[in-house]
């Protein structure tokens, strides 16, 4: 079974513009969280997506969004991009979504704001 | 969700056991206790999950005690393909508690040869 895919891998962005980041999940999971990473804030949870709603939020302004498409596919987008924003960007997928069955993580798309 | 805390950092020697004990004295009666590794520039990988009492898998074990205030992830006979962050963390099915994952600052372990 495929795992979970990240597009791109690696995205250089000046501050201002906005970026799109896609997350394929493993065959049959319905359910895509998002997470950032950076070296000073750790791993901090962005959203989930469970069969196209948006099921829980983090604390996150509004200029991070995402989407969740039929075939489980999901999208995240960021707005207004500013220099905070590099880091490391993971989504993660699995059937139920809830957070004590196994996650399984995609290798990350690296986002860097210059 | 019940808040974690571990050391920050751990060194070890190959082939040795390496045991990283977790604190979480505000664990939930439905809370289960999993652990995640994180290799450098990838996402976390499960290691293993658990209740209470032993579990053990090809990888690991974990031993929670009866009052399930902490949890001890043991490795045995590490390799210098084992240094990487682990992380602990627990988490319940309740309603509220979706796909969301609090992740704290993690155990930096490193293998020397």
């Amino acid at each position: 079974k495929a795992g979970v895919t990240q597009t791109p891998r690696y995205l250089i962005k000046t501050r201002g513009q906005q970026v799109t980041l896609s997350c394929s999940p493993i065959s049959g999971h319905r359910s895509v969280s998002w997470y950032q990473q950076t070296p000073g804030q750790g791993l901090q949870f962005l959203f989930e997506y469970f069969s196209e709603t948006q099921r829980n939020k983090g604390n996150f302004p509004g200029r991070f969004s995402g989407r969740q498409f039929s075939n489980s596919r999901s999208e995240m987008n960021v707005s207004t991009l500013e220099l905070g924003d590099s880091a490391l960007y993971l989504c993660a997928s699995s059937f139920e979504g809830l957070s004590y069955n196994e996650q399984f993580f995609g290798p990350g798309t690296r986002l860097t704001v210059l | 969700l019940a808040k974690t805390t571990q050391p920050i950092s751990m060194d070890s020697y190959e082939g040795q056991e390496v045991n990283i004990t977790c604190s979480h004295n505000n664990i939930a009666t439905n809370d289960y206790i999993t652990w995640y590794q994180q290799f450098p520039s990838q996402g976390p990988r499960f290691i293993i999950q658990g209740y209470k009492t032993k579990v053990t898998n090809e990888v690991a074990s974990l031993f929670i005690p009866a009052d399930r205030k902490s949890s001890t992830l043991s490795l045995p006979r590490v390799s210098l393909s084992d240094t990487a962050v682990y992380y602990c963390l627990v988490g319940s099915g309740g309603s509220s508690n979706t796909g969301k994952l609090i992740f704290g600052q993690g155990t930096t372990l490193q293998v020397k040869p």
